[in-house]
């Protein structure tokens, strides 16, 4: 089975400094890894994605995220948070074609507030 | 433009109706998903769609019907057997198997008065 996990529902952050987002995930199989981005009453947007390629992804906006299989992890990071950024990011992987399940499993998402 | 169009944008339904959400898509996606979102929760499978005629059962689909008649479009009905539907209805698309990313509607309202 694969699960995700997203280690804060919140976090805040000053305009200008780092912002970290941390994601966990759990897959018997070589997982293809993605960030979405959800503004207010809006659909999710794709931030970056890993599928089993370099494991430093860039995404738009300025983010990036590193893919770590020792870890399990697959944390999302930008060096400096804009107002714009504030939003709920969720981390979402797809197990390994070799599973039963083909559709994506979501973490329970983290929501960023960027302070001015 | 490609993409997923999702209709309406706010829905409103009486206690006992059945109501309809519309998805369609046109990127020639062979796989098709609604999701359900509640206020600080994140996204819920009800159903999938890997192809056309055939669909499997997500995590909470008690309540749910859907039909996979045509390869761009997937509705999902909320019937009356749904206890609470009030909650933002996303559909999302990808290629199958999901390798690479899926791509989502602007999502639907559905509040029950």
């Amino acid at each position: 089975a694969q699960s995700v996990t997203q280690l804060d529902s919140h976090v805040s952050v000053s305009e200008g400094t780092p912002v970290l987002l941390r994601c966990n995930y759990s897959s018997s199989y070589s997982p293809s890894l993605f960030w979405y981005v959800q503004h207010p009453n809006k659909g999710l947007q794709l931030l970056l994605k890993y599928t089993s390629a370099a494991t430093l992804v860039k995404g738009i906006n300025g983010f990036e995220a590193e893919f770590k299989k020792s870890e399990t992890s697959f944390h999302l990071t930008k060096p400096s948070a804009h107002m714009s950024d504030a939003a709920e990011y969720f981390c979402v992987v797809i197990a390994g074609m070799d599973t039963g399940r083909r559709a994506l499993t979501f973490g329970s998402g983290t929501r960023l507030q960027v302070q001015p | 433009d490609g993409g997923i169009t999702q209709s309406p944008k706010y829905l409103f339904r009486k206690e006992g109706q059945n109501v309809t959400l519309s998805c369609e898509q046109n990127l020639n996606h062979d796989a098709m998903y609604w999701y359900r979102q509640d206020p600080g929760q994140g996204l819920r499978l009800i159903y999938y769609s890997q192809i056309v005629n055939d669909f499997q059962k997500g995590d909470i689909a008690e309540g749910y019907s859907v039909s996979r008649e045509k390869k761009e479009s997937f509705p999902l009905t909320v019937t009356s057997a749904q206890k609470n539907p009030t909650a933002f209805y996303l559909c999302a698309s990808s290629i199958s198997p999901p390798r690479t990313e899926a791509f989502f509607g602007q999502g639907t309202r559905l509040t029950v008065v």
